[in-house]
């Protein structure tokens, strides 16, 4: 059974600090690993990681992934009050003989940003 | 944005009673999804399709059943609604064209149903 694991599951921090989530996996027939933020509505996209050590970047948010370990995270720099949200990590498996890329996701942190 | 529109956005029925939860889709993409979101377990596939009258479970789809009679709609139907289905329930779609490139969701507003 595939599983990804987030942590941690809840983080307070002050505007200015720099976070890192955490994100591993077990899956079988890796394709990619994707990271949604999620306010009060839609999870909405951010990055898709593919190949290990290739770091995606945009704007404050950074994100890595290490196949040999399995594992993702997702750094924020300089935090801002509207960081603050529900950020989700789903991997995307090949289903085998089935023609979609199945994703599993992560039960997503919490992050709270005070002013 | 995708432009994908769920409803309704809310609904309170009975256990028991049927219940359809309908996810209309602009952009004309071949896959639409349906999670369901839970306090504890992220979110959970319950159905997908991947063409008109093409669709398929997902790891949760005890309960539910879909149809696409059409590309731009995904309905998802609960027959008999059990207090266990009170969840919020988001439909995604994909904008891969070709099922040997990455999937990237584009997720819908959800919608809050609570089973009395």
């Amino acid at each position: 059974e595939d599983k990804v694991v987030q942590s941690p599951l809840s983080l307070v921090v002050h505007e200015g600090d720099t976070v890192t989530l955490n994100c591993s996996y077990e899956v079988t027939n890796f394709r990619s690993l994707l990271w949604y933020k999620q306010e009060k509505k839609a999870p909405t996209f951010l990055f898709m990681l593919t190949s290990s050590g290739i770091e995606k970047k945009s704007g404050r948010l950074s994100s890595i992934l290490d196949k040999k370990e399995l594992f993702s995270i997702l750094n924020i720099t300089a935090t801002q009050t509207g960081d603050s949200a529900v950020y989700l990590c789903a991997v995307e498996s090949n289903a085998g003989g089935t023609s979609y890329g199945k994703l599993t996701f992560g039960q997503g942190t919490i992050l709270t940003v005070h002013p | 944005d995708a432009g994908i529109t769920q409803s309704p956005r809310h609904k309170v029925t009975e256990t028991g009673t049927p219940v359809t939860l309908r996810c209309h889709q602009t952009e004309n993409h071949r896959y639409m999804y349906w999670y369901r979101q839970d306090p504890g377990h992220g979110l959970r596939l319950i159905h997908y399709s991947y063409g008109v009258k093409d669709t398929d479970k997902g790891e949760v789809s005890d309960g539910y059943s879909v149809s696409r009679s059409k590309t731009e709609d995904f309905l998802l139907t609960l027959e008999s609604a059990t207090s266990s289905q009170t969840s919020v329930y988001f439909c995604a779609i994909s904008d891969s064209l070709d099922t040997t490139t990455n999937e990237k969701l584009f997720f819908g507003s959800g919608t809050q149903l609570s089973v009395l």
